[in-house]
């Protein structure tokens, strides 16, 4: 399982455009890139996944450089709800989920 | 309308008694899991089922027992509860496949208080 490198925690106010980045030297040819959202008292609840370049969706874009060993999800113009923990997992199918520390957003207003 | 419940949101139990907490989905997926996170807010897998079968079974005491009637439902029963079985437990459903295995749906939790 490749592992994945996170910041622990992370600032930011409404309004601006955060970008967290996650490291992952040991990423396997066949491994996806999957970000999680987890409230307190909620379970995780999935926002994105990539396997190469850049992929966007409704609530955020995950960009993946070419040599894959890293990847940074960004969140466009975030709120006091975007206040949560984001963690990034690389695997595949047949891997089990490991979930790291994630990184701690904390928007303030 | 809820995809993945979860039964009971709370349970406080004195040590060396058995419990239980149920899973249901309603997404259709054929994969179900259970989940546990710890007070430091670490989330580790403990079992994973496809179709009524036994994927993924992490090292967990063998006192936790997963049950799957269906592929709709995963139970998880736990015998002689121990202080450190307090966590909350969080059980998922996905797709079997590549990727979307890691598109998982997450229940709301079971908050364990053992005592």
């Amino acid at each position: 399982l490749a592992k994945t490198t996170q910041p622990i925690s992370m600032d930011s106010y409404e309004g601006q455009e955060v970008n967290i980045t996650c490291s992952h030297n040991n990423i396997a040819t066949n491994d996806y890139i999957t970000w999680y959202q987890q409230f307190p008292s909620q379970g995780p609840r999935f926002i994105i996944q990539g396997y190469k370049t850049k992929v966007t969706n409704e609530v955020a874009s995950l960009f993946i450089p070419a040599d894959r060993k890293s990847s940074t999800l960004s969140l466009p113009r975030v709120s006091l709800s975007d206040t949560a923990v984001y963690y990034c997992l690389v695997g595949t199918g047949n891997n089990d989920m490991r979930f790291g520390a994630g990184t701690r957003l904390t928007v303030k207003p | 309308d809820t995809a993945v419940s979860q039964t009971p949101k709370y349970l406080v139990t004195q040590m060396g008694n058995d419990k239980s907490i149920k899973c249901e989905q309603n997404l259709g997926h054929d994969t179900m899991y259970w989940y546990k996170q710890d007070s430091k807010k670490f989330l580790k897998i403990m079992f994973s089922y496809n179709n009524k079968e036994l994927i993924i079974n992490e090292t967990v005491p063998n006192r936790f027992s997963p049950k799957s009637p269906d592929k709709a439902h995963l139970n998880l029963h736990i015998n002689s509860l121990e202080l450190g079985d307090s966590a909350v437990y969080f059980c998922a459903s996905s797709y079997l496949g590549t990727s979307a295995f890691y598109e998982q749906y997450f229940g709301p939790g079971t908050r364990l208080t053992v005592t």
